[in-house]
């Protein structure tokens, strides 16, 4: 089975507000985590990524938080935009193994 | 300009036939990805190879095989092709544990 998951399929936000995308994983020994973009009919692309020795890391309007105590990581979008509207995936490594991709979440903005 | 390439984007083909897709990447990466992207959007790993490795996720069946003439180009060989193939397929390339950055996909469609 894998072993990264997400809390919630889908998430509509309301246009200029904040979203967040969480996402579980089960593996402790990893240590390089993405989250990827995927726009409809294009392939998943990266938004921003963060080491396990870090809890925190930012963007230009997002965030990611990496909590390894208890194996979760959330994906902080500020100020949603229409553009925002994608699948997100997040994926974890460990180092020298393939990554593993978790199922994903379809954020949807409302205008 | 385009950093990893796919051909054909659709490829629409009858049970029982042969098929390749082909993906070429101008990033200089050593490796190399194939993924299988369900309906419900879950992406699986398939293949990575560099010049040194191809490590094959055990379950892929053995209709599927990678052919790498260079370093920057993977295809993907899939014989006696199956309902069960029609899938999204993308090809990625990566540095040795860094992100990797995806192709537009091939959308396969089994008849």
């Amino acid at each position: 089975g894998e072993s990264v998951g997400l809390h919630l399929p889908t998430l509509s936000v309301q246009e200029g507000d904040n979203s967040i995308i969480n996402c579980a994983y089960s593996n402790s020994a990893s240590d390089y985590f993405i989250w990827y973009k995927q726009e409809s009919g294009k392939g998943p692309q990266f938004i921003i990524d963060i080491r396990s020795n870090m809890d925190k890391r930012q963007g230009q309007r997002v965030t990611v938080l990496l909590n390894k105590t208890v194996k979760h990581l959330s994906l902080q979008i500020a100020a949603t935009q229409p553009g925002d509207s994608a699948v997100y995936f997040c994926a974890e490594n460990i180092i020298g193994q393939n990554f593993v991709f978790g199922p994903g979440t379809r954020l949807s903005v409302l205008p | 300009d385009t950093a990893v390439s796919q051909t054909p984007k659709y490829l629409v083909t009858q049970m029982g036939n042969d098929k390749s897709i082909k993906c070429e990447q101008n990033l200089g990466h050593d490796t190399m990805y194939w993924y299988k992207q369900d309906s419900k959007k879950f992406l699986k790993i398939m293949f990575s190879y560099n010049n040194k490795e191809l490590i094959i996720n055990e379950t892929v069946p053995n209709r599927f095989s990678p052919k790498s003439p260079d370093k920057a180009h993977l295809n993907l060989h899939i014989n006696s092709l199956e309902l069960g193939d029609s899938a999204v397929y993308f090809c990625a390339s990566s540095r040795p544990g860094e992100t990797q950055y995806f192709g537009p996909g091939t959308r396969l469609l089994v008849l």
